[in-house]
């Protein structure tokens, strides 16, 4: 079936250094992905819509430039978290819409900013 | 590998209805079960449920965790069309120390009509 993966699962990095976080949908398209924050009390907010063979449209209060969206292929969108900051430090998810009401989600990837 | 079906994938029903929806999962190392609203962005954050806490109750929304069956029921009662949207499950493992991951179903459409 559908799935979607995330790598890496986990991620620990020194203030100021970049991270890439790849988001792959398996055994399917998709021209648009989602990446979502998710902050300690559970709720869940997207940071952008990542766009195949277009630029990503973000979310207000999002920097572009810290958060690097490039949807390389029909397959895969990675999000770069530039010059990361403690403050960075989070839970990443990424989805996927196989059909207009179906959202496939990644298993997330922590992100730890010494 | 983790595992949640949700179901039904969708219902329709009418103002003043009450709905139940149901989650089951398959994981190894249970932590926490959680559920989510989505209707346009980012799925709001409803309910968690751990082995200590199952049975959770906001207004018209309940949520009880069912460790023995592995599952988990959310229910809606004098249902409104705003509350018409898909709920997503998502269940979160133990994968070891400072690791975290979410598991999602593929979330259950709820349409409300007057």
């Amino acid at each position: 079936g559908a799935v979607v993966s995330q790598h890496p699962s986990r991620v620990i990095c020194k203030s100021g250094t970049s991270v890439k976080i790849e988001c792959r949908s398996l055994d399917f398209q998709a021209t648009t992905m989602f990446w979502y924050r998710q902050f300690p009390k559970k709720s869940l907010m997207l940071m952008a819509t990542s766009n195949e063979g277009s630029k990503a449209t973000y979310e207000q209060g999002v920097e572009k430039d810290k958060f690097l969206i490039n949807h390389a292929s029909l397959t895969l969108s990675t999000l770069t978290v530039t010059s990361a900051h403690p403050e960075d430090s989070s839970f990443y998810i990424c989805s996927a819409p196989l059909l207009s009401d179906t959202q496939y989600f990644g298993p997330g990837t922590r992100l730890t900013v010494l | 590998e983790d595992k949640v079906v949700q179901s039904p994938l969708s219902l329709v029903v009418h103002e003043g209805d009450t709905v139940t929806l149901n989650c089951s999962y398959e994981v190894t190392n249970f932590r926490s079960l959680l559920w989510y609203k989505q209707e346009k962005k980012a799925p709001t954050f409803l309910f968690m449920l751990t082995s200590s806490g199952i049975e959770k109750k906001s207004g018209r929304l309940s949520s009880i965790l069912d460790k023995k069956e592995l599952s988990s029921i959310l229910n809606i009662t004098a249902t409104q069309t705003g509350d018409s949207a898909i709920y997503l499950c998502a269940v979160d493992p133990w994968t070891g120390a400072g690791s975290y991951q979410l598991t999602f179903g593929k979330g259950t459409k709820l349409s409300v009509i007057p």
